[in-house]
């Protein structure tokens, strides 16, 4: 069974930075992308951006590209994403999502990220 | 960048009924159009994949239509376990999902 299985809830202050993870289990990353998606409070999906765990090349939505740092550890099938420079405006659920047999049809529980001094 | 126009963004209906959910792009998107939905709490569940495939393991009273910029999403019978969020996502240029649809029963 595929799972992707995300760290915990983050409390970061302004100005900081914190590094969210996405460990997959029954799949390996190499075959396939890791996106992010953001959800604020109340709010629809915004997609982020997207990595190739096989080589490292990302792509970035036009507002994230310099918010959003995504990496890949193909030894641990694990993706991570960085949010920097943080502020209010990124409180928000980040979901990664992975396509296997179509886009987006595996997900993880989502991981609540709060800014707040 | 393509925009996704979801409407309506609530919608109440009586369990057996028909609901339709509509998204509409900016341009023409060439069926590639996904369903989502999303329940309080949880991460998004794939319905539908380019515009009119049913996801395994999702009920047949899910279906969706469309073509060019216009696209459904229909629930021939509603029922109480369908009350969700549901999100349209266009992945034809880049990714952009719809602003939602709430459905609450009547």
């Amino acid at each position: 069974e595929v799972q992707l299985q995300q760290s915990g809830a983050e409390l970061g202050k302004p100005g900081t930075s914190v590094k969210l993870s996405c460990k997959v289990s029954g799949y390996n990353i190499r075959n396939t992308y890791m996106h992010w998606v953001n959800q604020r409070p109340g709010k629809g999906l915004e997609w982020i951006g997207r990595i190739d765990p096989a080589n490292g090349n990302t792509i970035y939505a036009e507002k994230f590209k310099s918010k959003a740092t995504l990496t890949a550890d193909t030894s641990s099938n694990t993706a991570y994403m960085q949010l920097s420079q943080l502020k209010s405006d990124d409180t928000a659920i980040y979901f990664c999502a992975m396509p296997i047999t179509t886009l987006f049809d595996y997900w993880g529980q989502g991981v609540m990220v709060t800014v707040s001094s | 960048d393509i925009q996704m126009t979801q409407s309506p963004s609530f919608l109440s209906a009586s369990v057996g009924d028909r609901v339709t959910i509509n998204c509409k792009a900016s341009q023409n998107i060439n069926k590639y159009l996904n369903w989502y939905q999303q329940k309080l709490g949880e991460a998004p569940k794939l319905l539908i994949y380019n515009t009119n495939n049913l996801q395994t393991g999702i009920p047949s009273r899910f279906s969706g239509s469309g073509s060019g910029t216009d696209y459904t999403l229909t629930i021939s019978s509603l029922q109480p376990e369908d009350v969700a969020t549901y999100f349209c996502l266009q992945h034809s240029s880049r990714y952009t999902f719809g602003a939602g649809t709430k459905l609450e029963l009547k």
